[in-house]
């Protein structure tokens, strides 16, 4: 079964400044991979994913993550966050091919400081 | 239109009623999902159905049962309501194969007291 741990509950980071936001993930087959957020008081929202090809992976509001197999990792990041992206962020997995369970991580609280 | 509706949004009951959080979404997907988020933001899927065919079903109390009466709709029933079960649910849908996005409700904020 897949898994995934992302490695910090909170990080607080300064507006305009860079950010990344950790995932590492445990499969033994190929997997999927996603980045969703939620802003508060509402459902999670698809940022970006991971299928295949490209390791570098582009999502919306300017937020980029990628695929590193070797280091079994699906970083999230942005190089100048603004107030609007304080929301938790969930990583998540799923085996590749057909209909699989998405198994969710326990989320990253990003707090941007004015 | 909002994709994926639930209602109520907000739910208060007492300990040991019985329950029902209605789903409805309109983009047309063949799966749903029932998902439960704790006070600490971790999000556990309790169950899915494809084309109202029940094909997750995590270990969940058997007081919590879902009924798809067609693909569009998924809604979730509650007995004997304990304190442990106050939580976010977030109703969800997608389309078919993993690969693709989970669209998901704003959630039922459930409180047992």
């Amino acid at each position: 079964a897949q898994s995934v741990t992302q490695l910090d509950s909170q990080v607080p980071v300064f507006e305009e400044a860079p950010v990344e936001l950790r995932c590492n993930y445990s499969s033994s087959v190929s997997v999927y991979l996603f980045w969703y957020v939620q802003y508060p008081n509402q459902g999670l929202q698809l940022l970006l994913k991971y299928l295949s090809g490209s390791t570098l992976v582009k999502g919306i509001n300017g937020f980029e993550a990628e695929f590193n197999k070797s280091q079994t990792s699906f970083h999230l990041r942005k190089p100048s966050v603004h107030i609007s992206d304080t929301a938790e962020y969930f990583c998540a997995v799923s085996r590749g091919g057909g209909y699989q369970k998405v198994t969710f991580g326990t989320g990253t609280k990003l707090q941007v400081i004015p | 239109d909002t994709a994926v509706s639930q209602t109520p949004k907000y739910l208060v009951t007492q300990m040991g009623n019985d329950k029902s959080i209605k789903c409805e979404q309109n983009l047309g997907h063949d799966t749903m999902y029932w998902y439960k988020q704790d006070s600490k933001k971790f999000l556990k899927i309790m169950f899915s159905y494809n084309n109202k065919e029940l094909i997750i079903n995590e270990t969940v109390p058997n007081r919590f049962s879902p009924k798809s009466p067609d693909k569009a709709h998924l809604n979730l029933h509650i007995n004997s309501l304990e304190l442990g079960d106050s939580a976010v649910y977030f109703c969800a849908s997608s389309q078919g194969d993993s690969g693709n996005t989970i669209y998901f409700g704003e959630g039922s904020w459930l409180t047992v007291v």
